[in-house]
């Protein structure tokens, strides 16, 4: 079974804190994505990754940044957390080939800034 | 601006009768189209995909349906259960040599009545 773990369920952390949500993925993929989940919104996709040590700005990079040291971990990192980023950050990874098109999820983090 | 749209933010409809969520698109680059269900509190889980080149892809009770000339595709559900009952997303792939990006759209809440 494919494995895309991320680090917490549930994080409250205050304003203007620097603050890492990692994934864990254990399939081997080149693909991994970050996500934020916000009601009326759906999912924007925040940064990406297809190698270790590449990056790619999602549609909505502003107060993030990201880290890929190792093929099976993409870690989220918020310089400084505002309130605004308060939200649910679902990380995904996927192995893109002609016929495998899936994209596995990691179960959430749900992230409140005080 | 948005590339995947789904444009109805709900959907209900009787338990054993057919739903039908649509999904609209922008981008011909599109290489494949997939369907996400979402429960409260966990992480999408892939349903269906559909390949850009094909019109219909059939799983059980799902079916996806692919117009490419109206940039369009529909997830039926035949017959509806209750247990159907989640957020559905809408996800688009553009694959570009070795990367990859997946964009989705805002979903639509499907609840089914017993």
């Amino acid at each position: 079974d494919v494995k895309v773990t991320q680090s917490s369920r549930y994080l409250v952390k205050r304003t203007g804190e620097k603050v890492f949500l990692e994934c864990v993925q254990d399939m081997d993929h080149e693909n991994m994505f970050w996500y934020r989940q916000d009601p009326g919104l759906g999912l924007r996709l925040i940064y990406f990754s297809y190698d270790v040590k590449m990056k790619e700005k999602g549609d909505i990079p502003e107060g993030y940044s990201v880290s890929r040291e190792k093929k099976e971990r993409f870690s989220l990192i918020l310089e400084s957390a505002s309130t605004n980023q308060t939200s649910m950050y679902l990380c995904a990874s996927s192995l893109i080939r002609d016929t495998d098109t899936e994209a596995f999820f990691g179960q959430g983090t749900r992230l409140t800034v005080v | 601006d948005q590339q995947v749209k789904q444009n109805s933010p709900s959907l209900s409809v009787q338990e054993g009768r057919i739903s039908i969520l649509n999904c609209d698109y922008t981008n011909s680059m599109f290489d494949y189209f997939l369907w996400y269900k979402k429960y409260p509190a966990e992480g999408p889980t892939f349903l269906i995909s559909i390949s850009s080149i094909k019109d219909k892809n059939e799983d059980g009770r799902f079916t996806v349906f692919l117009n490419k000339s109206a940039k369009h595709l529909s997830l039926h559900i035949v017959p509806s259960q209750p247990g159907d009952s989640a957020v559905y997303f809408c996800a688009a792939l553009e694959i570009t040599g070795a990367n990859s990006k997946l964009t989705f759209g805002k979903g639509i809440t499907l609840s089914v009545r017993p």
